[in-house]
């Protein structure tokens, strides 16, 4: 699975937009772009995943450039809760068997 | 975390202790994993099940036995405790990615280990 490369911390007014990026410049044309958050002392969270296109859900939106190398995950509008570790995980599609690789990620501190 | 349950939530033990990190999935689900956090470091994986009777090693196996004799359950054996081994452990229902479809992994709320 590629290398991810994020900024160890970022911080966020309450209400405003959180745009945490994620560099992957050796993905592969088979691997995904997928974002975790861990909130304190908590299990990691599923936010959003894909492969090229951008994507929205209910949580979130992750924007992912063209050539692949980069992404970008935002928060609309974030607010205390959303205070996290975030981790961006590149593997590749088909069955992973659960081996995901988690690297440092970005601590988001949202403050009011 | 819905359906994966990890008990205890604490524990101390001695070292060169025993004991069983318990991990119940109400999910049917074929895959489990067991994952450990160090502080200020990520998940790295410990064993990992693609379903029953069929285990196999992660990132850092090594100190820790696993066995899935039902889908339901994934316990994690440390035979004998090191302070190496202080840690906190997460069972996790992983992702089951078909190409065309995905399940989010959901992970436990964690077993908090200290090993003296």
């Amino acid at each position: 699975d590629a290398k991810t490369t994020q900024p160890p911390s970022m911080d966020c007014a309450e209400g405003r937009a959180a745009n945490l990026p994620c560099n992957h410049s050796t993905i592969s044309g088979n691997e995904y772009v997928y974002w975790y958050r861990q909130i304190h002392s908590q299990g990691p969270q599923y936010i959003i995943h894909g492969l090229k296109n951008n994507e929205t859900n209910e949580m979130a939106s992750l924007i992912i450039t063209e050539d692949r190398k980069s992404s970008t995950l935002i928060l609309p509008h974030a607010t205390l809760r959303d205070t996290a570790v975030y981790y961006c995980i590149v593997r590749s599609g088909g069955t992973s068997y659960g081996k995901l690789t988690f690297g440092q990620g970005t601590i988001l501190t949202v403050h009011p | 975390n819905a359906g994966v349950t990890q008990t205890p939530k604490f524990q101390v033990l001695k070292t060169g202790q025993s004991m069983t990190l318990q991990c119940a999935q109400d999910m049917n689900h074929e895959y489990m994993s067991w994952y450990r956090q160090d502080p200020g470091m990520g998940l790295r994986l410990i064993h990992y099940s693609v379903g029953a009777g069929i285990t196999d090693q992660g990132e850092v196996p090594n100190g820790y036995n696993v066995s899935r004799s039902t889908t339901e359950d994934f316990p994690l054996r440390l035979l004998s405790a090191a302070p190496s081994q202080t840690s906190v452990y997460f069972c996790a229902r992983p992702e089951h990615f078909t190409g065309s479809a995905n399940t989010e992994a959901f992970f436990g709320q964690g077993t908090r280990l200290t090993v003296v």
